[in-house]
C-alpha cells in the first residue's frame, strides 16, 4: 500500500519558520492536504490540493509538492501552532485515503 | 454553521457489532461526500471509509473491508458506519468527516469538518 512518511518532530522557536515533509513515491503527481490537530481536539484542515488554503487558515500556512516530497511551511511561529500536523493523499491503486504518520510541532 | 455529531459509541465484545450514527447540519448534506476517520488516541489518524453524495461510491480502508459497511440517508442528513466482527484493534475514537468534493474517490476531496468523534473499544 502507498506509504506517506513523515518526521515523528520538529521544533521551533516563535517566529521563525517551521518546514514539515511528507514522502512518498511520485506524490508530486497526487493532491496533498493537511490537517493540524490540537490535543483533545478533532483535526482542521489548513491546507488542501497541495498549496490552498481553506478560509479561516493564516497566510502563515502553506505548502508545496514536487517529486517525491510535498512540504507544509509555518511562517513566523506562534506558540498556537504547536500541533500534531498529517498529511493525506488519495491512493488510486488501493481506491483509498491514506494519512502520513504524523508530525509533532514544538514552539520552544 | 457546520456541525457534524457522532453517536452510538459504546463498549462492546470481540466479535461483537455496532452502529455509528453521524449527524449533519449547517450544510446541504447530500452535495457532499462523507468519510469515517479513526484515531488511537496518542496515535496518527487512519482512514476508513468513504460514502459519495449519492452512495455511487463507497471505499473501505484495508483493516476495515468486508467488516465494516457505510451508508447515509439524505433524507435525514445523516451518515451511518455499520460494524462487525469488531476486534480489539478497531478500539478508536471515530470520527465523522464532511469532504469537499461530492465523490468519495476524488483526489482533491480534502475533508474541511470534522466531529468532535466518539469512542469505540472492543475487549472482552
Amino acid at each position: 500500500s502507498y506509504v506517506l512518511t513523515q518526521p515523528p518532530s520538529v521544533s521551533v522557536a516563535p517566529g521563525q519558520t517551521a518546514q514539515i515533509t511528507c514522502g512518498g513515491n511520485n506524490i508530486g503527481d497526487k493532491s496533498v492536504h493537511w490537517y493540524q490537530q490540537k490535543p483533545g481536539q478533532a483535526p482542521v484542515l489548513v491546507v488542501y490540493d497541495d498549496s490552498d488554503r481553506p478560509s479561516g487558515i493564516p497566510e502563515r500556512f502553506s505548502g508545496s509538492n514536487s517529486g517525491l516530497t510535498a512540504t507544509l511551511t509555518i511562517s513566523r511561529v506562534e506558540a498556537g501552532d504547536e500541533a500534531d500536523y498529517f498529511c493525506q493523499v488519495w491512493d488510486s491503486t488501493k481506491d483509498q485515503y491514506v494519512f502520513g504518520t504524523g508530525t509533532g510541532v514544538t514552539v520552544l | 454553521e457546520v456541525q457534524l455529531v457522532e453517536s452510538g459509541g459504546a463498549l462492546v465484545q470481540p466479535g461483537g457489532s455496532l452502529r455509528l450514527s453521524c449527524a449533519a447540519s449547517g450544510f446541504t448534506f447530500d452535495d457532499y461526500a462523507m468519510h469515517w476517520v479513526r484515531q488511537v488516541p496518542g496515535k496518527g489518524l487512519e482512514w476508513v471509509s468513504g460514502v459519495s453524495w449519492d452512495l455511487s461510491g463507497k471505499e473501505y480502508g484495508a483493516s476495515v473491508k468486508g467488516r465494516f459497511s457505510i451508508s447515509r440517508d439524505n433524507a435525514k442528513n445523516s451518515l451511518f458506519l455499520q460494524m462487525s466482527s469488531l476486534r480489539p484493534e478497531d478500539t478508536a475514537l471515530y470520527y465523522c468527516a464532511k469532504a469537499v468534493a461530492r465523490y468519495s474517490y476524488d483526489p482533491r476531496g480534502a475533508l474541511d469538518h470534522w466531529g468532535q468523534g466518539i469512542l469505540v473499544s472492543v475487549s472482552s
